[in-house]
């Protein structure tokens, strides 16, 4: 069964640095999302993503954030510069494909900000 | 703006028990997802209502979609331990298939025998 996968699992970096969080969505999908989740809390809505553009983007997803789909297979999530508050773990999702209503939810990197 | 209440937060069940976990929201919202979230890993996809009345059943979990009332339930029945995990509930924040989700805060279910 087809499924969303994200690289890398765990991510440690210093404040201050860039990152780049990588998400392969399913294949036949239209429409990729960003989520993230601070430890013990609710999901929150980052970015989506449609027809190479953003479509829809949270409070959250500030100057900071940026989406790329480089190459019509990856989909990336960039931090330029990271704060400790962004560590949490980061869901890519992706939705929109033939005789699908939901959103399939990636491993999740996991982001830690020292 | 859509906004997704879950009650109860916490929830902890003999097993063989039934119990009833609420999701309201604010807006109309096309449809109400139900995920479930084992710790340390990924959201699983549970049931997508996409209209009034809806009703969805998957083993043990029936979830159910009242859009007039704005309120979908997970109804559990005969509850077993492999059913402990968090239960979230999100709307879609704007029509059409694939609006962005908006997620309650998730309800912790805790099955014991």
């Amino acid at each position: 069964e087809p499924e969303v996968t994200q690289t890398p699992s765990h991510q440690v970096t210093q404040m201050g640095q860039e990152v780049i969080l990588r998400c392969v969505p399913i294949s036949n999908h239209l429409y990729f999302y960003w989520y993230r989740q601070i430890l013990g809390q609710k999901v929150e809505f980052l970015v989506s993503f449609y027809n190479n553009e953003i479509s829809e983007k949270s409070e959250i997803f500030d100057d900071q954030f940026s989406v790329e789909r480089p190459d019509g297979s990856n989909f990336t999530l960039k931090i330029r510069s990271t704060k400790l508050e962004d560590s949490a773990m980061y869901f890519c999702a992706s939705g929109g494909g033939a005789g699908t209503d939901t959103q399939y939810f990636g491993p999740g990197t996991r982001l830690t900000v020292l | 703006e859509l906004k997704v209440e879950q009650n109860p937060l916490f929830l902890s069940m003999q097993e063989g028990k039934n119990y009833t976990i609420y999701c309201n929201y604010s807006t109309t919202s096309d449809r109400l997802y139900w995920y479930r979230q084992d710790p340390g890993k990924s959201l699983e996809s549970l049931f997508v209502l996409l209209s009034n009345g809806a009703v969805k059943q998957e083993g043990r979990l029936m979830a159910s979609l009242d859009t007039k009332a704005r309120l979908s339930t997970l109804h559990i029945t005969a509850a077993v331990h492999d059913l402990s995990a968090t239960y979230f509930c999100a709307g879609a924040n704007y029509g059409g298939s694939q609006g962005n989700l908006i997620f309650g805060k998730g309800t912790k279910l805790s099955v014991k025998p």
